[in-house]
Formats: C-alpha cells, structure tokens, sequence
C-alpha cells in the first residue's frame, strides 16, 4: 500500500515556468513533510520541508502548499531553470522518524 | 561536517551470489535507514535501526537480507542469495535523534545488478 501517492510521473516544462508536484497522503499520524531532489547517480537531497501546522513555506524559488483537511501538499517551483532537472521526491514522517516516499516525478526543464 | 558513506558504490554479481554493503552515517546520528530504490520508483524502507537496535524491518526479506549495526554506528547489508529482481540502488541514511522538524540525509547509494 502506497502511503504517499506522487503525481505525476514526469513533468516537461519551460525555462523560466512554473513547476507543480502534488502528493496526498491518508495517514493523519504524519508529522512532517519533506521534499527531496535527486540527481542521477546521487543519493536524494532535503529540498524544503514543512509541519502541518503552516500552509505554506518558501525558500527562494520553491514553495511548499500544504492543505491538512485534504491532505495533499505540492511543491511549486517557480522560474524553473535547467539545473533544476531532477527527480523529485515527497516523503512524509510517522512516529518513530519513519519516512515514506511517494514514487518520484522525473522533471524536464527545456532551455 | 561528513556526509553519509556508502560502499562499495557499483556492484555485478550472478544470481545467486551473496553481496555485502557497508554503511557509515553522519556522526552522532542515531538512526541509520536502509532503503531500496529500484530504477524509476522511490525509496521503500527495509529496516531502520536506533542506535543498534531494530525500529522496523518489516520489508525486509528476512529469508535472503539482513543486516546489522554493531555499536550503533557502521552497518552491514547483505544479500544472500541475490535474485535478479534485487537489482537496484541500496540507499543508506541516516538522522539525528531529534523529536521534531529533523529529516534524514542520504548517502550516495550502493548500485547493485545481478545477472
């Protein structure tokens, strides 16, 4: 059973775009909401992060929404750039730091 | 500050072969994860220690994996006898022992095919 479910599976967009994953998860227990970037050959990498209790955090071009009562967060990024091109990766924690991750969107940034 | 280290980083075997690999984590953190990542999915936990004890191996393959954290630093993963369906990258990570806003921090992963 999937417990963090990831869409879509691959994005292409524009340089200079605005990028969007969703994920969704059904277990109210989650307690923090990572996003991570992974490049080939490279172990993922914390992106940005957030608790449920804050609806929205930004760090430079990248922003997480969080919705408790839908129980979907998504990560924005805006005026995507090449370098971004990456696989991304929700995840959400459960009690005992245990981490499940959503299937990854695998993300094209065109010149 | 050190990051995760993983080896041997690229692995081939023939099925049925017996593979090890070593893990250690950032220093002082007391939870160290074993994650599988086949090509195209996300990482599914196999087993998660605090300190040198087991949290949750649930996922484990118990009668082909196992694995261990003497000391409740370095860890060992092994497979025995590798299937061919084992073939994927095996992330190790770890995490400090925080109650909350902490996360983990992966190390660059053991690349393993079997043939």
């Amino acid at each position: 059973q999937q417990q963090v479910k990831q869409s879509p599976q691959s994005l292409i967009v524009q340089k200079g775009g605005i990028s969007i994953i969703n994920c969704a998860y059904e277990n109210t227990a989650f307690d923090y909401f990572p996003w991570y970037q992974q490049f080939p050959g490279k172990g993922p990498a914390l992106l940005i992060a957030i608790r449920p209790d804050v609806s929205e955090k930004k760090e430079g071009r990248f922003t997480i929404s969080f919705n408790k009562s839908a129980k979907q967060f998504s990560l924005h990024i805006m005026d995507s750039q090449p370098g971004d091109s990456a696989t991304y990766f929700c995840a959400a924690r459960a009690t005992g730091n245990q981490f499940y991750f959503g299937t990854g969107t695998s993300l094209t940034v065109i010149p | 500050e050190a990051g995760v280290a993983q080896s041997p980083r690229y692995k081939i075997i023939e099925k049925r072969q017996s593979v090890a690999f070593w893990c250690n984590p950032i220093s002082g953190h007391a939870t160290l994860y074993w994650y599988q990542q086949i090509l195209g999915q996300g990482p599914k936990l196999l087993i998660q220690f605090q300190n040198n004890g087991v949290v949750d191996d649930s996922q484990l393959p118990k009668d082909r994996f196992s694995a261990e954290r003497l000391k409740g630093v370095d860890s060992t993963l092994k497979i025995q006898p590798a299937k061919l369906e084992d073939s994927a990258v095996y992330l190790c990570a770890s995490s400090p022992m925080t109650v909350s806003g902490n996360t983990i921090y992966f190390g660059e992963g053991s690349w393993l095919t079997v043939v």
